[in-house]
């Protein structure tokens, strides 16, 4: 079964840079899996920021970025803010309408 | 703009079935070219997909959970319903119901708000 990794937390000061990345326990992470990033914070629905690997979704502010780093997928936040305190979950499409989601990464900005 | 509900009993005894039931707004759950899913979490836990509905009925199940999920769409109350069979308190999570497009870029664009449905006796 695919199992996708993510890091459990990461700290960041604010204004600080955080690099979250999304791999997969056998394999490599590549665009072929049109890598997609959401935001949760408690109790709300996930908000999708980056879809196709680097596709900034509407609304969503520049200080995120997606991309490939090595051999996973990656999300940036450049520039942290307060508000960025949240769960971030990456998602891989396996095809036919199948998609793996990774655990989660819990950034604390402090 | 589309928005999605899901609906259900927050409670289910253990073996029992849980019937989660999702009310699309604002469009067609039988018009475009989506895929519709269930998602859930474990409290304090990540995000896993259930599984999925194409607009044209064909399903596609997490390898885990295949054999007691069933999900099911009713295009004349635009919902889209999903069945888990004999459940555990492992099975108690957030569910939530979601959108993601059949072609290019695959994302999840719209969700519900979730519904959290606890296993106990």
């Amino acid at each position: 079964q695919t199992v996708v990794t993510q890091e459990p937390s990461f700290s960041v000061s604010p204004g600080g840079t955080v690099t979250l990345t999304c791999g997969l326990t056998s394999g490599s992470v590549s665009t072929n899996y049109y890598p997609s990033w959401y935001q949760q914070t408690p109790g709300q629905a996930p908000r999708t920021l980056i879809y196709s690997t680097n596709t900034r979704s509407s609304g969503v502010p520049d200080r995120f970025s997606g991309s490939i780093l090595g051999n996973k997928a990656a999300l940036t936040i450049t520039g942290a803010q307060a508000d960025d305190e949240a769960d971030y979950f990456c998602v891989l499409f396996m095809g036919s309408g199948n998609w793996v989601f990774g655990g989660g990464t819990k950034v604390t900005v402090l | 703009q589309v928005q999605l509900q899901e609906s259900g009993p927050g409670l289910v005894k253990p073996s029992q079935a849980l019937s989660l039931t999702c009310t699309v707004s604002g469009g067609s759950i039988s018009s475009g070219s989506y895929y519709w899913s269930w998602i859930r979490q474990p409290a304090g836990k990540g995000l896993e997909w259930i599984g999925r509905i194409y607009t044209s009925g064909s399903t596609k199940y997490n390898p885990s959970l295949k054999s007691r999920v069933t999900i099911s769409v009713d295009t004349s109350k635009n919902q889209l319903s999903l069945n888990l069979t004999s459940v555990s308190a492992a099975d108690t999570a957030v569910y939530f119901c979601a959108r993601a497009s059949e072609q290019w870029p695959w994302v999840f664009d719209y969700w519900g708000q979730g519904t959290l449905v606890t296993v106990s006796s």
